[in-house]
């Protein structure tokens, strides 16, 4: 069946290093990947989205990285800041509704 | 438009008792999804509507789950006889279709069966 490793243990790193977050999935071979981010008691929003032919997609201060081979994404968050400190999670994209196939999230804090 | 909005945000009710949840999706968004997620988890799948035909169930959706879209506007989701185990929070989504695909996810629903 399909599976979605995150980093299961929770990050922690200093203000202004850079954040890199691993999703890792099997037995799938997706179109397209997103990245969603999650606070506490809200739902998941949007942050990037890389297609199978991408290499490397950025939006500001976040990166994310795409290997078809490896079956693996990274997504970095450069010069982090307090505020990115979140849930981040990796969502293949399945089949022909789109639905989405979440990892189990990685936590991200940030320490001033 | 203010995005995604679901209602109620929390709701407590006792084993086997019936809820139903309400999720109004972004207007011109013909794709409509509901998940469900459990602590420390992501969310999972349960069902899609594409305008009011629902489309596609998780098998995760037992026969005590029921969800419509009518006239592909709102939609509910009704959980009939409640266990223990279908505490959760219940989170709702849409997309349009030919876009790239985001989904704007609203608030959710946490539902906690006691």
């Amino acid at each position: 069946s399909q599976k979605i490793e995150q980093n299961s243990e929770a990050l922690n790193i200093q203000e202004g290093k850079t954040a890199t977050l691993t999703c890792n999935y099997t037995n799938y071979s997706p179109a397209y990947l997103q990245w969603y981010r999650q606070d506490p008691g809200r739902g998941p929003v949007f942050l990037l989205l890389i297609r199978e032919n991408e290499k490397e997609k950025r939006k500001e201060r976040l990166k994310v990285t795409f290997d078809t081979t490896l079956k693996q994404s990274l997504f970095h968050i450069t010069a982090s800041q307090p505020a990115d400190s979140a849930t981040y999670l990796c969502a293949l994209v399945g089949g022909a509704t789109n639905k989405l196939i979440f990892g189990t999230g990685t936590l991200l804090a940030v320490q001033p | 438009d203010t995005g995604v909005s679901q209602d109620p945000r929390h709701k407590i009710t006792k084993r086997g008792q019936n809820v139903t949840f309400r999720c109004d999706p972004i207007s011109e968004h013909n794709r409509l999804y509901w998940y469900r997620q459990t602590l420390g988890q992501g969310p999972e799948f349960l069902t899609y509507f594409q305008n009011e035909a629902q489309l596609e169930k998780s098998r995760l959706l037992s026969d005590r789950f029921s969800a419509e879209r009518p006239k592909g506007s709102f939609s509910t989701l009704e959980i009939q006889r409640t266990e223990q185990g279908d505490s959760a929070m219940y989170l709702c989504a849409s997309s349009f279709r030919g876009s790239s695909d985001e989904q704007f996810f609203g608030p959710g629903t946490r539902l906690t069966v006691l």
